[in-house]
């Protein structure tokens, strides 16, 4: 079945546990993206990746790091998580940015 | 930068109308528009996707709609059902990044 997946699904760390939220899709999208969503704010783009080894920032990109070392990867790095990154994370993908996006489940993230 | 408004915000309907929800956007140089529905607690599901060089896209009891030049894209709902009952999300991708708007949560009644 075609799919992005994100794992973990829902996670509660404290403040400055650096934490990675993995995602991983099997399309063999060359075009990749992480989101959080916050209520009032919607959709807003941290990083994307238009294929290996290339990434750049999005929207939102402070206190995040990324890497795409393979097509299929692109995990989500906080190296010091702060109780502002406390929101709801979507990865997604697509052939390329012209085309359509698909989304993972999301992972909720809460930074006490 | 870019701006995606979506009115309005909540829209309230009885089952079977038909209905229109509203995107916007500030800059008309886009590659294209997409149409999401995200349910409560759910990822985003893609509904309809249209190239800047289309007009409209049509699946199934959806129908959506791009003017470019003046920077509006609409989506209709033909002939509602409690099932469509969610939020509704446009994007836009007018270079490498996407720009979202902050969705118009539809409830359709029984």
């Amino acid at each position: 079945e075609a799919q992005v997946t994100q794992n973990p699904r829902y996670l509660i760390t404290v403040t400055g546990k650096k934490l990675t939220v993995t995602c991983s899709q099997n399309m063999n999208h060359e075009y990749m993206s992480w989101y959080r969503q916050d209520p009032g704010l919607g959709l807003r783009q941290i990083y994307y990746s238009m294929n290996v080894e290339v990434t750049d920032k999005g929207d939102v990109p402070e206190g995040y790091k990324v890497s795409r070392k393979e097509k299929r990867n692109f995990p989500l790095i906080l190296e010091s998580p702060s109780p502002n990154q406390t929101s709801l994370y979507f990865c997604a993908s697509s052939l390329s940015n012209y085309n359509e996006q698909f989304f993972g489940p999301g992972t909720r993230l809460t930074v006490l | 930068k870019q701006e995606v408004t979506q009115i309005p915000a909540a829209l309230s309907v009885p089952e079977g109308e038909n209905l229109v929800l509203n995107c916007s956007f500030t800059d008309s140089a886009i590659y294209n528009l997409q149409w999401f529905r995200q349910d409560p607690g759910k990822g985003l599901t893609s509904l309809l996707l249209i190239q800047s060089s289309q007009r409209e896209q049509t699946s199934g009891r959806l129908n959506a709609s791009l003017d470019k030049s003046s920077g509006r894209s609409t989506l209709y709902i033909a002939a509602s059902q409690p099932g469509d009952s969610a939020t509704y999300l446009c994007a836009v991708s007018p270079d490498n990044q996407f720009y979202f708007g902050t969705g118009t949560s539809l409830t359709v009644i029984p």
